[in-house]
């Protein structure tokens, strides 16, 4: 149980276009849904929490109007990294709480791995 | 302030024991967790401590102190699988969000 999609894995766009990324729960509701960014050889570092039905919040330095973040549902948040720039290539990964698991219930997607040329 | 260490690389030997220390200082503690992470890959959860103690599952171990702000996790019978990043994390007083380490990256050798 407590399985977290994310797609797609792998995507490259150019410069200036905006890639959309998905995290799906796939057998379990999340009203909170959490992004995570991952340079090379670096740790996590939370982007933006994501609440179903309201809007997300997001950490100090990342800008919200570049990383739209988008929770419709109790079992998808996505993505948004509007206007791409090189220096946004890097791995992003989501990470959902299933509640009736209590402490052991965070689960982390696949990861995306963003490449902008 | 949130400030996690970790030592940011290890080697050890295939069969060997290694620990990896943790220590923290955060404004809120709900908790800690262990994770491991292969390159590429997402991070799999390994272990959790909300309490002072060692907790013990299968090879791995973690053990915490919270007066000290400090954990580690302990791998026996190292195998070449076990090469990986290893990240600390702390929980929130909200249990809801973490606080990610830099990451641990342990290499076994043959």
């Amino acid at each position: 149980g407590a399985v977290v999609s994310q797609h797609p894995s792998r995507v490259i766009c150019k410069s200036g276009t905006s890639v959309k990324i998905e995290c799906r729960s796939l057998d379990f509701q999340a009203t909170t849904m959490f992004w995570y960014r991952q340079f090379p050889k670096q740790s996590l570092m939370l982007m933006a929490t994501s609440n179903e039905g309201s809007k997300a919040t997001y950490e100090q330095g990342v800008e919200k109007d570049k990383f739209l973040i988008n929770h419709a549902s109790l079992t998808l948040s996505t993505l948004t990294v509007t206007s791409a720039h090189p220096e946004d290539s890097s791995f992003y990964i989501c990470s959902a709480r299933d509640f009736r698991r209590d402490n052991y219930g965070y689960t982390f997607g696949s990861g995306t791995r963003l490449t902008v040329v | 302030g949130q400030n996690i260490d970790q030592p940011t690389e290890m080697t050890a030997t295939e069969g060997a024991i290694v620990q990896i220390n943790c220590t923290y200082q955060t404004s809120g503690f709900n908790g800690l967790f262990w994770y491991q992470q292969h390159a590429g890959e997402a991070p799999t959860f390994l272990s959790y401590n909300v309490l002072d103690g060692l907790e013990e599952k299968g090879r791995f171990s973690s053990f915490l102190s919270r007066s000290k702000g400090y954990s580690y996790l302990l791998l026996k019978e190292l195998q070449m699988k076990d090469s990986a990043s290893y990240l600390c994390a702390v929980r929130d007083n909200y249990g809801q969000n973490f606080v990610f380490g830099p990451g641990t990256r342990l290499s076994v050798l043959p």
